[in-house]
Formats: structure tokens, C-alpha cells, sequence
């Protein structure tokens, strides 16, 4: 069965600009988090969606931004990029909301310039 | 507050050189604590799921346990193919988010 797709899989961006990313969960699996991942800080949690609803949120900007469609596909927008943003974004998807572990996707490696 | 820390960050060994990773938590109440392996430009790939004190977990060269403050992930005469970062997370009961450590990054020296 096909994993968790995210793409891009790269992206370049000047700061300022804003991006969309895209996360494709295990068919059945409802539940979808998002996680940034940098060298210093290890994962992050961003946030979290289950049909269609975002259920946790954690300590990030507003620019940073998701949502769930009917078909458990997630989007999460970064606005107004900052150097800081690079980083490799993962997503992850459960049936169950995280209980038993997530399965992640390959993620998808932003870098601001 | 809850957190996660993993000791030691890096770790080389000789092949067949067996030793821990240690992983402590402080949580307001456990719901599950995981092991995941992440190999260079991949994904976290789960390894195992410990949901109480005494639990023990295997596969192939890997054994997880878990205490109440802490876990541990042995690993028995390790391979190359076992080098990857490894990492902690832990699940509160309150909520579902997820904790993770910053990872013990495993080099196997053949």
C-alpha cells in the first residue's frame, strides 16, 4: 500500500514569499501532523488535523497555516518566508490519531534565500 | 513541561560493538512512548511503541524498554546498516501531540 506522499520534495523561495505544501496520507488514515525539522531543534510540532478539523496546534506563528480536505489530503501554507523557515517539513498520518505511532512521509526541503 | 532528551547525540561503534541509547521523559502522564529511525534525506521510520513500565519490545538487533522516567534502545552486535539517527518521542494522555528528542545520531564503523 502506498505510503505517505508529500510534495515537493525541494523548493527554493526568496524571503517574503509565501508557499503552499502538500501531504497525501495512507489511504484510510484520517488523521494528519505536520512537523518542521532543523539541525538544532530536532521535530517540531506544527500541527495537527482529523477530518477536516485541526485538532492541536503547536508553537508557531500565524504564518504558518494548514488545512485537511474531505479526502484526508493536507495543505500547510507558510506566509511571508523567513531565512529562518528552511527546514525540512514532514508529514505524517495515522488512523487512529497518532495512537500505535505515525507513519511520515520523505517530507518536503524548503530553503529560503 | 513536558520534554524529551536523548543522550549521547552521537555515537560511534565498531561493528559487533553492542550499546544503549538512553531516552528520559518528563510527561504529565504517558500514553505511548516511540522509537523511530531516520536515515539521511528520509522520514521517520517507526520502530516501536512502549506504553508502559517493564514493557520490552524486539526486532532483529534492536530491543526497546521502558521505565518510568526513561527508555532505552540496545542494540547487539550492530551492522553498518544499522548507522541512521535515531529517535524518542513520547504521547501524553492529555492531547495528542507528540514530543520528540533531538535524536542520537548512530554511526557503525565496519
Amino acid at each position: 500500500k502506498a505510503g505517505v506522499t508529500q510534495t515537493p520534495r525541494y523548493l527554493i523561495k526568496t524571503r517574503g514569499q509565501q508557499v503552499t505544501l502538500s501531504c497525501s496520507p495512507i489511504s484510510g488514515h484520517r488523521s494528519v501532523s505536520w512537523y518542521q525539522q532543523t539541525p538544532g531543534q530536532g521535530l517540531q510540532f506544527l500541527f495537527e488535523y482529523f477530518s477536516e478539523t485541526q485538532r492541536n496546534k503547536g508553537n508557531f506563528p500565524g504564518r504558518f497555516s494548514g488545512r485537511q480536505f474531505s479526502n484526508s489530503r493536507s495543505e500547510m501554507n507558510v506566509s511571508t518566508l523567513e531565512l529562518g523557515d528552511s527546514a525540512l517539513y514532514l508529514c505524517a498520518s495515522s488512523s487512529t490519531q497518532g495512537f500505535g505511532g505515525y507513519t511520515f512521509g520523505s517530507g518536503t526541503r524548503l530553503t529560503v534565500v | 513541561e513536558d520534554q524529551v532528551t536523548q543522550s549521547p547525540e552521537a555515537l560511534r561503534l565498531q561493528e559487533g560493538e553492542s550499546s544503549s541509547l538512553n531516552c528520559s521523559y518528563t510527561v504529565s502522564g504517558l500514553r505511548g512512548l516511540f522509537w523511530y529511525r531516520q536515515d539521511p534525506g528520509k522520514g521517520p521510520e517507526f520502530l516501536f511503541t512502549l506504553y508502559s513500565a517493564g514493557e520490552e519490545k524486539e526486532k532483529e538487533r534492536l530491543k526497546a524498554t521502558l521505565t518510568k522516567k526513561e527508555s532505552f534502545l540496545h542494540i547487539t552486535a550492530p551492522k553498518p546498516e544499522d548507522s541512521a539517527t535515531y529517535l524518542c518521542a513520547v504521547q501524553a494522555l492529555t492531547g495528542n501531540q507528540f514530543y520528540f528528542g533531538t535524536g542520537t545520531s548512530l554511526t557503525v564503523i565496519p
